[in-house]
């Protein structure tokens, strides 16, 4: 069981704008930034977006990062096929003293 | 431009031992912290370890915390992670990251593409 819970799935289509959970606990997402990560089958995972809204040089405007409280979510603008990938959040965990990922989620577009 | 090559996967035995390297080029290594991630067949990702820019500060999951250690060779720009009593649940593919930002623990910014350890015997 994952301690960052994310919903299993999510699906768009062309264009539509879709938004991934992830929610935490005080120690964890409460007390520190969130990461995102898109990762394709067979390839290296990438980072989308770090200190909860950051985005690292080459990836695109469409993606964007929040976070309230324990909370935290990804949103996909303008959505595209090639979006279709797996979607983690992960942040730092006091309470283990370490980072931990959510379960992941996997987007569609139909 | 930041290269990160794993290496030392393989068939390990129940109880037994591997070491993973990675190798790293196209940054100062020193100046990072790096971390180990894994992904068992049909899971999703988990982070196992990481180690401060100068190797002075480690963290671990509770899952490898006392079997697997992890350490780094500066002057080689060389990460390991050392892998004992290994169990049938480590079988998967792990990926040596880099930190996106020098001095911190932000997030891996860059990632290798893995090495595929499986225990079986």
């Amino acid at each position: 069981q994952s301690v960052l819970t994310q919903p299993p799935s999510a699906s768009g289509t062309p264009g539509q704008r879709v938004t991934i959970s992830c929610s935490g606990t005080s120690s964890s997402i409460g007390s520190n930034t969130v990461n995102w990560y898109q990762h394709l089958p067979g390839t290296a995972p990438k980072l989308l977006i770090y200190r909860s809204n950051q985005r690292p040089s080459g990836v695109p405007d469409r993606f964007s990062g929040s976070k309230s409280g324990t909370s935290a979510s990804l949103a996909i603008s303008g959505l595209q096929s090639e979006d279709e990938a797996d979607y983690y959040c992960a942040a730092w965990d006091d309470s283990v003293n370490g980072r931990v990922f959510g379960g992941g989620t996997k987007l569609t577009v139909l | 431009e930041v290269q990160l090559v794993e290496s030392g996967g393989g068939l390990g035995q129940p109880g037994g031992s591997l070491r993973l390297s990675c190798a790293a080029s196209g940054f100062t290594f020193s100046n990072y912290a790096m971390s180990w991630v894994r992904q068992a067949p049909g899971k999703g990702l988990e982070w196992v370890s990481l180690i401060s820019g100068s190797g002075d500060s480690t963290f671990y999951a509770d899952s490898v915390k006392g079997r697997f250690t992890i350490s780094r060779d500066n002057s080689k720009s060389t990460l390991f992670l050392q892998m004992n009593s290994l169990r049938a649940e480590d079988t998967a593919v792990y990926y040596c990251a880099k930190e996106v930002l020098s001095g911190t623990y932000y997030g891996s910014g860059w990632w290798g593409q893995g090495s595929l350890v499986t225990v079986s015997s």
